[in-house]
């Protein structure tokens, strides 16, 4: 069966980094997106990921490693804004989206 | 702005009672999905259409149909919603498929619930 693993629920301080993790396990593989989506509202889209290595853009980066079946999201300089859940998604071979169940992410002041 | 806009963003239905959830795009893609997705739980694709060509997810109930009568327009029909059907329903589009890195435009989704 395909899978996707992150944490459920993380908690950190405004002003600070996190770390997101995401294990996969799936048919095949195309890319990997990480989503950001708030409390009631759609996802939107942060990163995409094909090649091994980091991606930078403004306060979040995305790391994968393909042999590992391993990527994180990397928040720095937190806002209380960023709080919501990230879900990590995985294109498999026959090109469907995998998505994990997501990580809620609670920033304290 | 180009977007994806899903009508009404609340809906409430009764138990048994057909509902009809509705989405269109201005982006001009070619592909349109129709996610429910529970709270705290991962979005779980229903169907999705590459044009015209319809695609229907194996552990789709067939409770729930779709039509896509053009580009820009697609629905989702719940024929008898039940108790277990109230969730967040998304629509979101992608500018084709078969390319890992067309990433998905989400409209603000539908809150159904079933009474």
């Amino acid at each position: 069966g395909q899978n996707i693993d992150q944490p459920t629920e993380m908690t950190a301080t405004e002003g600070a980094i996190v770390q997101i993790n995401c294990t996969y396990q799936t048919s095949g593989f195309n890319g990997l997106f990480w989503y950001q989506q708030h409390a009631g509202e759609a996802p939107t889209f942060l990163s995409y990921n094909v090649l091994d290595g980091l991606e930078e853009k403004g306060r979040f980066s995305s790391f994968l490693s393909r042999s590992k079946g391993y990527s994180y999201l990397l928040l720095k300089e937190l806002q209380m804004k960023d709080s919501a859940s990230y879900l990590c998604a995985v294109v498999d071979s026959n090109y469907q989206l995998i998505w994990g169940a997501g990580t809620k992410l609670i920033i304290k002041p | 702005d180009a977007m994806v806009i899903q009508n009404p963003r609340y809906q409430v239905t009764q138990f048994g009672k057909p509902v009809t959830l509705s989405c269109s795009q201005t982006l001009n893609h070619n592909v349109m999905y129709w996610y429910q997705q529970k709270s705290s739980q991962a979005p779980k694709l229903l169907f999705h259409y590459y044009d015209k060509d319809f695609n229907n997810e194996a552990d789709t109930p067939d409770n729930f149909q779709s039509r896509r009568p053009n580009t820009s327009f697609c629905f989702l029909d719940i024929r008898s919603p039940g108790l277990g059907d109230a969730a967040m329903y998304l629509c979101a589009t992608s500018r084709d498929r078969g390319s890992g890195k067309d990433e998905q435009y989400f409209g603000p989704g539908t809150r159904l619930t079933v009474t």
